[in-house]
């Protein structure tokens, strides 16, 4: 495609649920990237895989998070029992070189009642 | 923690001015890039400095990057009202893997 894809762009659910983001990168970026931003906060790094390793998973908050990426491009961040701190914009983005020039898709606003 | 700081949290500014943003981080880094970001949601790049360079422009966009007080400033001229955004830095440090964003400066340009 054009550009990182998120789905989907709103999710609401209940506490205790589980919800599954997906991202698909940019075709041919090997480096995918995973942030959370609160409201009117910075980004906080939470995962980023090259191809389909993930050498650090160290800024996933619980683990009740986890992601994996399939086949060198799309991506799933998967939140287990959701709590309401949780609620946040889901950000990822992709890069053709590690760390370098990130393309960002427009998020996944998730709301935890 | 946050790596890069930036400052100050909030400009506003008239249509014209220039606009100032500094960032500060604490650890060496191999680049320092600027991103944008509008109305909450995905992040746009803007320049990449690296850390054997001192200045990089493009277009209206100046970025200075000093490694001795481990800090850089981005620089708009002639800002416009559609300038008004979220500007966050963000750096990559050469003991980490991770690239580490900033609080941001949010920038309003008025008309």
């Amino acid at each position: 495609g054009a550009g990182v894809s998120q789905s989907p762009s709103n999710k609401v659910t209940e506490k205790g649920k589980d919800v599954e983001l997906r991202c698909d990168p940019i075709s041919g970026h090997t480096a995918l990237y995973w942030y959370r931003q609160s409201l009117g906060q910075g980004l906080e790094f939470l995962i980023y895989f090259q191809g389909n390793s993930a050498p650090d998973k160290s800024g996933l908050p619980s683990d009740r998070f986890s992601a994996e990426r399939t086949g060198g491009s799309v991506s799933t961040l998967t939140i287990q029992r959701t709590q309401q701190e949780d609620s946040a914009v889901y950000l990822c983005a992709s890069s053709l070189v590690f760390n370098e020039k990130l393309f960002f898709g427009s998020g996944t606003q998730l709301s935890v009642l | 923690s946050q790596q890069g700081e930036e400052d100050p949290q909030a400009l506003s500014i008239q249509e014209g001015e220039n606009a100032t943003m500094n960032c500060s981080y604490k650890t060496s880094i191999n680049n320092l890039q600027w991103y944008r970001q509008n109305s909450g949601r995905g992040l746009v790049h803007l320049i990449l400095i690296r850390s054997n360079e001192r200045e990089k422009h493009s277009g209206r966009l100046r970025v200075t990057l000093d490694t001795s007080k481990k800090s850089s400033s981005l620089l708009i001229t002639a800002s416009r009202a559609a300038d008004t955004a979220s500007y966050f830095c963000a750096t990559e440090e050469t003991s980490g893997s991770r690239l580490t964003f900033g609080e941001g400066t949010q920038l309003t340009v008025n008309p």
